[in-house]
């Protein structure tokens, strides 16, 4: 358990589909990020928020929207997905946010969400 | 840029068989240096870290050793066992973002 957790664990979803994953920490950290894994790919970051702002979009497409209503919350909006988003969805938090990011610091994992895209 | 560079996998051991997963990076300046692991079904977990050169980070048996003279830092455990099976990731944290490898998959044989 480390203190951040997803839901849901798994999703299958149609192209025309709108969902959402919810991801929230109990750490009292500032920063909450999304990564995807591929298989046989490296993780990729794909959005940063820093004390509920954004601060880092690695050009992610339009079809994957962001929200961080607070610094324990953050939700990924997924709409009009493609069979290759189809991945394991990572949630990381970390004590401090990327303007304060010091380099000792680590990001603590959630469990993830297991998403097919039909 | 900043890069990190994993063996690949899977790597296959016998219990207690003892263990080297290979990591070197490319890094601008003195990053910091971290393993993850993560086993089946979960995210990932912090193994162990290092913050500057000779460091050793060490945690359940495993350890690596900062080399900033050959830019390695190489995960060793003297006797696995088949708890160990999980996906080991070198990380390192530079200008403000982690990067990670590609990740190696080891299987523990009994």
């Amino acid at each position: 358990e480390t203190g951040v957790t997803q839901t849901p664990r798994h999703l299958v979803m149609g192209m025309t589909n709108k969902k959402s994953l919810k991801c929230e920490q109990h750490l009292g950290h500032n920063a909450m990020y999304w990564y995807k894994q591929s298989a046989k790919k490296p993780l990729e970051l794909m959005f940063v928020y820093n004390f509920k702002e954004q601060t880092e979009n690695n050009s992610v497409p339009s079809r994957f929207s962001p929200e961080c209503p607070n610094s324990s919350h953050l939700f990924l909006h997924l709409h009009t997905l493609q069979p290759e988003d189809s991945a394991l969805y990572l949630c990381a938090s970390s004590p401090m946010g990327t303007s304060g990011m010091t380099s000792t610091d680590t990001q603590y994992f959630g469990p993830g969400t297991r998403l097919t895209v039909l | 840029g900043n890069s990190v560079t994993q063996m690949e996998g899977p790597v296959t051991l016998s219990e207690e068989a003892f263990l080297t997963i290979n990591c070197t990076y490319t890094a601008t300046g003195y990053p910091s240096l971290f393993w993850y692991v993560q086993y089946p079904g979960e995210g990932l977990q912090l193994l162990l870290k290092a913050t500057k050169a000779d460091d050793k980070g060490s945690n359940k048996g495993f350890e690596a050793t900062y080399r900033k003279e050959t830019t390695s830092f190489h995960l060793e455990k003297g006797s696995v066992q088949v708890s160990d099976s999980a996906v080991y990731f070198c990380a390192l944290n530079r200008d403000d973002k982690i990067i990670f490898g590609k990740g190696t998959r080891l299987h523990i044989l009994p």
